[in-house]
């Protein structure tokens, strides 16, 4: 089955670098890749998708690329700002069937520093 | 527009008692999916329904987890008996259809068994 490992599992950045988010998966037939941010007490929630026909999609201060060859695919934050600071996870799934679910990564801690 | 809605928040109960959370998702939702998050972990699917039909069930321990979506809109997710290994917190999403559409999460029921 899928398998989606997520790296680093920590990440610390001064305020207005750039962060970067890695997720690796196993599964050659996954075409559907959402990022979800979850604050404390929350539940996810979506900040951006990538389906496997486009290699990179932006929104604002984030972007999301997917080198499909590598089964490899990335969040850019750009401008990091205090509210940025959060729990991120990636996600995969094959395309819907009877089986399909979302497969998580384990999350990235992201902290921002004033 | 109202999000999902969960209740209740947070639940302490002692192991081998029951328990049990209730989730409304976004009118006019049709799929509704139930997860388990533990802690530094992504989440984890238990059931997916279309409508009131559990399609998705294959990773819900079924002796002693069940769940149940009547009329197709709101449901109930109930663990008896609870052991400690259930304390986590307990997500709620839903979707308008297919699994590629944006599943927007609840806040979560938070479980501490005792």
């Amino acid at each position: 089955g899928e398998n989606v490992e997520q790296h680093p599992s920590t990440l610390s950045v001064q305020e207005g670098d750039s962060a970067v988010i890695k997720c690796t998966y196993s599964d050659s037939a996954s075409n559907y890749f959402p990022w979800y941010k979850q604050e404390l007490g929350k539940g996810p929630q979506l900040i951006i998708d990538i389906r496997s026909n486009v290699g990179e999609k932006k929104d604002q201060r984030i972007a999301v690329t997917l080198n499909k060859t590598a089964k490899h695919f990335s969040l850019h934050i750009t401008e990091t700002q205090p509210e940025d600071s959060a729990v991120y996870f990636c996600a995969a799934s094959r395309p819907r069937d009877s089986n399909y679910q979302l497969i998580w990564g384990a999350g990235t801690k992201l902290i921002i520093k004033p | 527009e109202a999000g999902v809605v969960q209740s209740p928040r947070y639940k302490i109960i002692e192991k081998k008692q029951p328990v049990a959370f209730w989730c409304n998702p976004i009118s006019g939702h049709n799929t509704l999916y139930w997860y388990r998050q533990n802690l530094g972990q992504g989440p984890e699917l238990l059931i997916r329904y279309e409508n009131e039909e559990a399609v998705d069930d294959s990773q819900l321990p079924k002796d002693r987890f069940s769940a149940e979506r009547l009329k197709g809109v709101d449901s109930t997710l109930k663990i008896q008996p609870a052991e400690l290994g259930d304390s986590a917190v307990y997500l709620c999403a839903s979707s308008f259809g297919m699994l590629t559409d944006t599943q927007y999460f609840g806040p979560g029921t938070r479980l501490t068994v005792l």
